[in-house]
């Protein structure tokens, strides 16, 4: 079946420092790329998405970049603060009824 | 995007009961769906619930097992029946953030925390 990998399961950085996560999907057909962030005892919640007509989206301290040929999307964190401290999920969807795919997600730490 | 309130947080149950969740959405939405999300793992769709039809189950989820309300479009439960220790995970409800035209990402619930003993 379809699946997204994400990578690292894991992610230490120091703050004020970058983080990056990477995810790879199969299904060509996708066409829309949320990522979310999931605090402890909390729901994820969408933080950036892309589509596919796009190739990269910046909003504040995160951008996502999108290569459709590699089928290949990242995460990108710039200045981390301790309070970027959660799990990240990637997903990959094509609509029409199929279901999201979400990735295994990574664990980040900002230490302070 | 959408607001949900799902209940309970949390819960302890004995083995062999059942817990029923709920989640109400703060406007109409044709599907929910319902994840789960065992400890330190990713999220698993359970089933997707359209108001005025039976659920749509995923493979390795079946009906009586996890059966789904779903009586108006702004309201769902999910039961967990004949609990196990197995069963111990966080149970999310969610609405896709659409207009008509374009998909979009998910709102969430909160989650609810189970614990089987």
């Amino acid at each position: 079946g379809e699946n997204v990998e994400q990578h690292p399961s894991t992610l230490s950085v120091q703050e004020g420092d970058s983080a990056v996560i990477k995810c790879t999907y199969s299904d060509s057909a996708s066409n829309y790329f949320p990522w979310y962030k999931q605090e402890l005892g909390k729901g994820p919640q969408l933080i950036i998405d892309i589509r596919s007509n796009v190739g990269e989206k910046k909003d504040q301290r995160i951008a996502v970049t999108l290569n459709k040929t590699a089928k290949h999307f990242s995460l990108h964190i710039t200045e981390t603060q301790p309070e970027d401290s959660a799990v990240y999920f990637c997903a990959a969807s094509r609509g029409g009824g199929f279901k999201t795919i979400f990735g295994a997600g990574t664990r980040l730490f900002v230490k302070a | 995007s959408a607001v949900i309130s799902q209940k309970p947080s949390r819960d302890i149950c004995q083995r062999g009961t059942s817990l029923t969740i709920q989640c109400q959405v703060d406007s109409q939405v044709t599907m929910m769906f319902w994840y789960r999300q065992q400890p330190g793992q990713s999220l698993t769709l359970i089933a997707t619930a359209n108001q005025g039809s039976e659920a749509t189950y995923e493979s390795g989820f079946v009906i009586d097992k996890f059966p789904i309300s779903r009586p108006n479009l702004t309201f769902s439960t999910l039961t967990v029946s004949n609990l196990s220790p197995e069963d111990s995970s966080i149970y999310l409800c969610s609405v896709e953030d659409r207009d008509w035209t374009e998909i979009g990402g998910y709102t969430f619930g909160s989650g609810t925390r189970l614990t089987v003993v």
